[in-house]
């Protein structure tokens, strides 16, 4: 049991660049989420997923589009990179309870220049 | 959007002493969960307590206990018998009860622990 897992661990990109985060859990949680972690803030939710197929957006949605082909992986996708976008970037998953915990993954440190 | 609050960017702690983190939201639901996360130079988040609101009861675990104030809107970690593997970054987080995938962050606060 592997739990959330996050490939890379660590990207460069250039500005106008894209490409994608990958996530995976094998704990068949129906529940995923993609987070960015700033400098001096929190962790802001950018997309989640209540299921295969069911998206929708968090709190900073611009720039970055996600989908959910199966139960297991919720791969974030940025189309044309920003120096903005320079983040943490933690991929998350959860139970369908109410009381169930969220499991977090390792992160991804991605700086666009 | 529920926001939340931690007004202490750092703190620090002597080996063994207790410590208490704070915390404040902003929500107009009644019914909802508030979460200390603890994050260590790994990047790891990870839960280390959890409190439901419609529980008057404060949750403890081993040595992290809350101070929840419904009505003042507050939610404080307190660690005690600090021990040098609790330094890190601490996260206040909410979590309503009607939507199970939006948390909301507070941005933080840098524990350290001396010796």
């Amino acid at each position: 049991n592997a739990g959330v897992t996050q490939t890379p661990k660590f990207q460069v990109l250039k500005t106008g660049q894209s490409m994608t985060l990958q996530c995976a859990q094998d704990m068949n949680h129906e529940y995923m989420s993609w987070y960015r972690q700033d400098p001096g803030m929190g962790l802001r939710l950018i997309h989640y997923s209540v299921g295969a197929g069911i998206t929708d957006q968090g709190e900073v949605p611009n720039g970055y589009n996600v989908s959910r082909s199966t139960t297991e992986d919720f791969p974030l996708r940025l189309l044309s990179a920003a120096p903005s976008q320079t983040s943490v970037y933690f991929c998350a998953s959860k139970g369908p309870h109410s009381t169930d915990t969220q499991y977090f993954g390792p992160g991804t440190r991605l700086t666009v220049l | 959007a529920q926001t939340v609050t931690q007004s202490q960017p750092e703190m620090s702690v002597q080996e063994a002493e207790t410590v208490t983190l704070s915390c404040t939201y902003d929500t107009s639901e009644s019914d909802y969960y508030l979460f200390w996360y603890k994050q260590p130079p790994s990047r790891q988040m990870i839960l280390v307590i959890r409190q439901e609101a419609y529980k008057q009861q404060n949750a403890t675990e081993n040595r992290f206990s809350v101070n929840f104030q419904k009505a003042a809107k507050s939610f404080s970690l307190k660690i005690s018998d600090s021990q040098l593997g609790d330094a890190a970054m601490y996260f206040c987080a909410y979590r309503s009860s009607y939507n199970f995938n939006k948390f909301y962050f507070g941005s933080g606060t840098k524990l350290n622990v001396k010796p």
